[in-house]
């Protein structure tokens, strides 16, 4: 099982560029997430997903837009990055919580994002 | 709103000793906490989750306790490895349905052999 997978890795971008974050899981999670870290702050919820199809706003969502077309798969896209959006990110996915289940999280290893 | 806060920011030890790292929440009215572990250019590993309901947790030299009424977790890290030398953050989850985790900026600890 690789878990948590995202790409690209690593990426530089200019201001104005768009790009898109990939995030796979193979354990058949329900739920996925993306989140920034920044230095000095905690980790922060941009965009989330309750199931395939399905989107919602996190806490810091302006800026990025998600798509989940397959189970397995979210997407992060910037339109026009910014510098403000340089930071580390990370996808995450669990299970949904329930009597059986605590909606334990599982992370991907990170993709960092400058923009000059 | 709810705030978490994990003090001291760096803590270094030796080789051997117990230690134990802390994570205070402002809102008691918590779903879960669950301590995770960051080691440099990595991601987050799941360490411990303590339900609301549950004082305590543990797995192998890993102890987390949970005393809402007064808004702290505490992790026990029994005779500490070098290999134990990573961030530790601590993230609230306020609801059954609330997706949103509210994570502290972590305890960077270093074992010294």
């Amino acid at each position: 099982n690789a878990g948590v997978t995202q790409t690209p890795k690593f990426r530089v971008l200019k201001t104005g560029q768009s790009m898109t974050l990939l995030c796979a899981q193979d354990m058949n999670h329900e739920y996925m997430y993306w989140y920034r870290q920044d230095p000095g702050m905690g980790l922060r919820l941009i965009h989330y997903s309750v199931g395939e199809g399905t989107t919602a706003k996190g806490e810091v969502p302006d800026g990025y837009n998600v798509s989940r077309l397959k189970k397995q798969n979210f997407l992060l896209g910037l339109e026009s990055a910014a510098p403000s959006q340089t930071s580390v990110y990370f996808c995450a996915s669990s299970y949904p919580r329930s009597d059986r289940n605590t909606g334990e999280l599982f992370f991907g290893e990170g993709s960092r994002l400058t923009v000059l | 709103k709810q705030e978490v806060t994990q003090i001291p920011a760096a803590l270094s030890v030796p080789e051997g000793e117990n230690l134990v790292l802390n994570c205070s929440f402002t809102d008691s009215a918590i779903y879960n906490l669950q301590w995770f572990r960051q080691d440099p250019g990595k991601g987050l590993t799941s360490l411990l989750l303590i339900q609301s309901s549950q004082r305590e947790q543990t797995s192998g030299r890993l102890n987390a306790s949970l005393d809402k009424s007064s808004g702290r977790s505490t992790l026990y890290i029994a005779a500490s490895q070098p290999g134990d030398s990573a961030t530790y953050l601590c993230a609230v989850r306020l609801s059954f349905g609330n997706e949103k985790l509210t994570f502290g900026t972590g305890t960077r600890l270093t074992i010294i052999p």
